[in-house]
Parts: C-alpha cells; sequence; structure tokens
C-alpha cells in the first residue's frame, strides 16, 4: 500500500516563507505532485517531481529526494491568497494520485 | 477555469437512493479519474478511465460504478446511499494514462448529501 505523512497546519506572516514536508511509503512510486486548494474549490496543481532534485516555479519550489522518500514544498513571499490546503501526491506508472491529508497554511497579516 | 466541469453543483438525497454524478474531461483528454473528499478520509482515488476502459480502481464500494462513453464524459453512479458517503466528489482529467502526463485538471466537484 501506500501512505504520505505531512503536517495537519502551518501558520506564518506575510512575506515568510514556508516550508511543507512530504515523507511517503509507497511501492511503483513515479513521481510526487503537489496541489492547491482553497476553501470549497478544486484541487490546482503546482509542481510536480519525478527526479531528485528542486523545481522553482515563480514564489513556489518542490524537492525531492527518492532516497530519502521525502519531499517538500517551498513557498516564499507568502501573500494572504496563499492561505490554503496543501496535498503532496504520489503517482503510480498509470498516473494515479495517491493524496497525503493535506496541510493546511495559514497565513497571517 | 480547468475545463472539466461536473454536473450537478450540489445533490441532497435520502439514505437508500441512487444518484448519477457527470463528468466532462478537457477537450482532447482521454483520462478521467474521480476522487471523494470527505472531511475524515481526505482525497481518496475511486477510479480511472481512459479511452473508455478503466484503468485502474481505488478503495471504491461495491455500491459506486463509474463508465466512461465514448465522447469521454464519465459518470459515476452511487446506489444504496449511506449518511457516510455524503462528500464532495470530483473528477480530473488529463491526456494521457501515464504518469508522464502528471498534471490533472479538476473540475469544480459535486457536493453530495446524504439525509
Amino acid at each position: 500500500g501506500q501512505s504520505l505523512e505531512q503536517p495537519s497546519e502551518v501558520t506564518a506572516v506575510e512575506g515568510a516563507i514556508v516550508q511543507i514536508n512530504c515523507t511517503y511509503q509507497t511501492s511503483g512510486f513515479y513521481g510526487l505532485s503537489w496541489y492547491q486548494q482553497h476553501d470549497g474549490g478544486a484541487p490546482t496543481f503546482l509542481s510536480y517531481n519525478a527526479l531528485d532534485g528542486l523545481e522553482e516555479t515563480g514564489r513556489f519550489s518542490s524537492f525531492l529526494s527518492r532516497s530519502d522518500s521525502y519531499g517538500y514544498l517551498l513557498l516564499q513571499e507568502l501573500q494572504m491568497k496563499d492561505s490554503a490546503s496543501y496535498f503532496c501526491a504520489v503517482s503510480d506508472s498509470w498516473g494515479k494520485l495517491q493524496f497525503g491529508a493535506g496541510t493546511q497554511v495559514v497565513v497571517t497579516p | 477555469d480547468s475545463g472539466v466541469t461536473q454536473t450537478p453543483k450540489h445533490l441532497i438525497t435520502a439514505t437508500g437512493q441512487r444518484v448519477t454524478l457527470r463528468c466532462s474531461p478537457r477537450s482532447g483528454d482521454l483520462s478521467v479519474y474521480w476522487y471523494q473528499q470527505s472531511l475524515d478520509q481526505g482525497l481518496q482515488f475511486l477510479i480511472h478511465y481512459y479511452n473508455g476502459e478503466e484503468r485502474a480502481k481505488g478503495n471504491i464500494l461495491e455500491r459506486f460504478s463509474a463508465q466512461q462513453f465514448p465522447d469521454l464524459h464519465s459518470e459515476l453512479n452511487l446506489s444504496s446511499l449511506e449518511l457516510g458517503d455524503s462528500a464532495l466528489y470530483f473528477c480530473a482529467s488529463s491526456v494521457e494514462a501515464s504518469a508522464a502526463d502528471y498534471e490533472q485538471y479538476f473540475g469544480p466537484g459535486t457536493r453530495l448529501t446524504v439525509t
């Protein structure tokens, strides 16, 4: 089976940097994705790592270490609109996503 | 707007009933994935269809079934509904059915309330 662990909540002030860690135990791992979901909204894709290393997309970066079964999402220059839930997800060869429980990020003024 | 549409947006029904949720993928996408999101279970994968064929099943109950039609839209059928089936149901689409096609586009979801 597969399991993913991520913190349940992180609080930070505007302009700060937040790192959301994700550890996973899985078979048939192909990649680690990150999705953002605002309250009542649909998940939206943020980033994907299939190989070890850092992927940068604007203010968001994602890192993967396959040997450690570990990844993180880095949110820089936090803005109020970044308050949302962030999910890590592992994908198998067919693209099926197995999601973590999500991390609620609360950005305060 | 992801380009994925789901109907209805909200659905309220009674225990024991049957409902059908509909999903139209983005134009050109061949894969449709269904997910259930409830407060205590998070986002759970239910089932995956690719070009009309079932490709993978997750923890989908036997009371639930799905299909993908020749025009690529998909329907998720939920029967003998129980209170615990109340949740947000999302469908997502992608072009292919491989890990290389890693970005999934989620629809707005159908909120099902079973009373």
